[in-house]
Formats: structure tokens, sequence, C-alpha cells
């Protein structure tokens, strides 16, 4: 079974750039979830997804960030303008539905984002 | 609002000593727990998990941890550590009330010296 996938692994950019993730779920996964986890810290969730709709964005910073997941599978997560404390990695995991139940997230390699 | 302590940021170990690793969280209500592991190199994976029933479970590579309900702990341990169980190792929380989403604390970098 193909795992999360996501790209690209690193990125470089100055402050007040603008920079774009990519995650592919688990197949027939149907929750989709952005973390963030800056040096010495643990992943905090940005946003979770059920299909195409979003569950939980109550920690996403709005003003600068963005999330879509269009069809229900891929998503993107979007930064705009970074700032320099937005350098962290950011994870993307994917579970099945929950119904009734906990269900295990299975993480993404993530994206190793360095903010100049 | 809920959150998830973990005693240690570092522990360096020899091989063959035991390990413990705790971890309190703060959440007042029902919790499923966790703790996942971070290999170098490797995702976030899940080691061991507990939802109910008996408060000491058994995951992979001989690890366990036990639920102390009147401490709110959840501390990992492992009788004696191996080189290849360097890694950084995260207690999770869910409280069940918040559906799927995970709690993590800060995280514990392991090292054990061969």
């Amino acid at each position: 079974e193909a795992g999360v996938a996501q790209s690209p692994r690193y990125k470089i950019i100055e402050k007040r750039q603008s920079v774009a993730f990519w995650c592919n779920p688990i197949s027939g996964h149907a929750t989709l979830y952005w973390y963030q986890q800056i040096l010495g810290q643990g992943p905090k969730l940005l946003i979770q997804f059920q299909n195409n709709g979003v569950v939980d964005d109550s920690q996403l910073p709005k003003d600068r960030f963005s999330a879509e997941r269009l069809k229900g599978v891929d998503s993107t997560l979007k930064i705009q303008p970074a700032k320099l404390e937005d350098s962290a990695v950011y994870l993307c995991a994917s579970s099945p539905l929950p119904s009734g139940g906990f269900y295990e997230q299975y993480f993404g390699p993530g994206t190793r984002l360095t903010v100049t | 609002a809920q959150s998830v302590s973990q005693h240690n940021h570092h522990v360096i170990l020899s091989e063959a000593a035991s390990l413990e690793l705790g971890c309190n969280y703060s959440y007042g209500g029902t919790v499923n727990l966790f703790w996942y592991v971070q290999y170098p190199g490797q995702h976030l994976q899940l080691l061991l998990k507990y939802f109910s029933g008996d408060p000491l479970v058994k995951g992979i590579k001989g690890f366990e941890a036990e639920f102390i309900k009147s401490k709110f702990s959840f501390n990992l341990r492992k009788p004696s550590v191996q080189w290849s169980d360097t890694a950084e190792y995260f207690c999770a929380v869910n409280p069940r009330e918040y559906g799927n989403k995970l709690v993590f604390g800060a995280g514990t970098i392991l090292r054990v010296k061969s």
C-alpha cells in the first residue's frame, strides 16, 4: 500500500514570498490533516478535511495560510506571504473516515520549509 | 486548553539500559493515548495506543506504556534499549469528543550509545 506522498521535500524562500505544498493521501482515506512542526516542538494541527470539506481550521493563521482539497483527494497548503516564524516541517497525514471511534493517522515524510 | 507534557527533551542511554519516557496530559475528559516514533530520516509512525481496558499496553519492538488515570500519565517503557531505538518519541492525546484530532507533546530525542 502506498503511503502519504508530499512534495517538495525541501523548500527555501525569502520572507514575503509565497509557497505551496502538495499532499496525496493514502487511497481511500477520506480524512486529511496538515500539521506544522516547528523545531523542538511536536506537530500542531493546522487544518483537517473530511472529503473536500473543512472539519477544523481553528489553528490555521487564515491571514496568510490557505488550504484546499478539491475533489476530496489531493490537497495543497499555501502560505502567502511567508514570515520567518513559518520555518517548520509541514506534515500531511490521512486516515479513514472516523465512524464512532478513532482511526490511525498515517503521516507523510513532510516538507521542510526555511524562510530567510 | 488541553496540553501534553513530555518530561525530557533529550535522553542518552547505553545499549541494554532501561528506558522510561514520561508523558502527562491536562485534559480531564475521556481520552485515547498514543506514542509515535520518528526514526532518523523516516516518517512518524505509531508505536502503541491505548483506548480502554488493560492500562498496560504493548506495542512494537518491545515497547510498552502504562496509563495511570489518577496521574493523567501515559509513560513509555522498554526494559533494554538497542542502538536502533535511537529516534524521537512523541506522546499524543486524542480527547474523544474532539473526533479524530491529535494533540502532541514536544517530543523526546533518544540517543542510544552502542
